[in-house]
């Protein structure tokens, strides 16, 4: 079944220590992204892959840090996490760029930092 | 940059009867994608419909539809014969067609609730 698949899907830490978010998908896609959902603001982008070693800022990196060293897999990283990166976070991609191809969703890991 | 309002925060429908999503954005581009997603209880995001913004044609998806007007920058989504498995948070997304980053700029979201 093609799909992204993110692990693990809750996930409660204290400040400080490090953790990674794991993201994989199965569909070959060039393009990679991770997004956090919060209340009243809807979903950010967080980092974006373009293809493998290609990785760029979205809106909200501060605090993560991405890496892409191959192409189904896109792990999140936060080395120092604080209570304000609480949130909701996803992780998608699609086939390739700048074209009409749909963006695949993960089903959202929920990070509790304390 | 785009920006996307939903200035619903949250409707109520009764089963089986219709309602409309509001959905405005701001860009200065004149090629994009719109979107509507669906996030039910599970937490999944879920592609509704989509809307090519150099098509007039409104897009359709079975009981799911869209006005799309875009000289006023406006993006409803109308459910007919709503479900019960129609309650969830619905985002309206706006993608620019540039080459590059694929992002999904999403408004706040409405919560649609169905009453029995």
């Amino acid at each position: 079944e093609a799909q992204v698949t993110q692990n693990p899907r809750y996930l409660i830490t204290v400040t400080g220590k490090k953790l990674t978010v794991t993201c994989s998908q199965n569909m070959n896609h060039e393009y990679m992204s991770w997004y956090r959902q919060d209340p009243g603001l809807g979903l950010r982008q967080i980092y974006y892959s373009m293809n493998v070693e290609v990785t760029d800022k979205g809106d909200v990196p501060e605090g993560y840090k991405v890496s892409r060293k191959e192409k189904r897999n896109f792990p999140l990283i936060l080395e120092s996490p604080s209570p304000n990166q609480t949130s909701l976070y996803f992780c998608a991609s699609s086939l390739f760029t700048g074209g009409d191809s749909p963006l695949h969703f993960g089903n959202g890991t929920r990070l509790t930092v304390t | 940059a785009q920006t996307v309002t939903q200035s619903q925060p949250e409707m109520s429908v009764q089963e089986a009867e219709t309602v409309t999503l509001s959905c405005t954005y701001d860009t200065s581009e004149s090629d994009y994608y719109l979107f509507w997603y669906k996030q039910p209880p599970s937490r999944q995001m879920i592609l509704v419909i989509r809307q090519e913004a150099y098509k007039q044609q409104n897009a359709t998806e079975n009981r799911f539809s869209v006005n799309f007007q875009k000289a006023a920058k406006s993006f409803s989504l109308k459910i007919s014969d709503s479900q019960l498995g129609d309650a969830a948070m619905y985002f309206c997304a706006y993608r620019s067609a540039s080459f590059g980053n694929e992002k999904l700029t999403f408004g706040t979201g409405t919560r649609l609730t169905i009453i029995p």
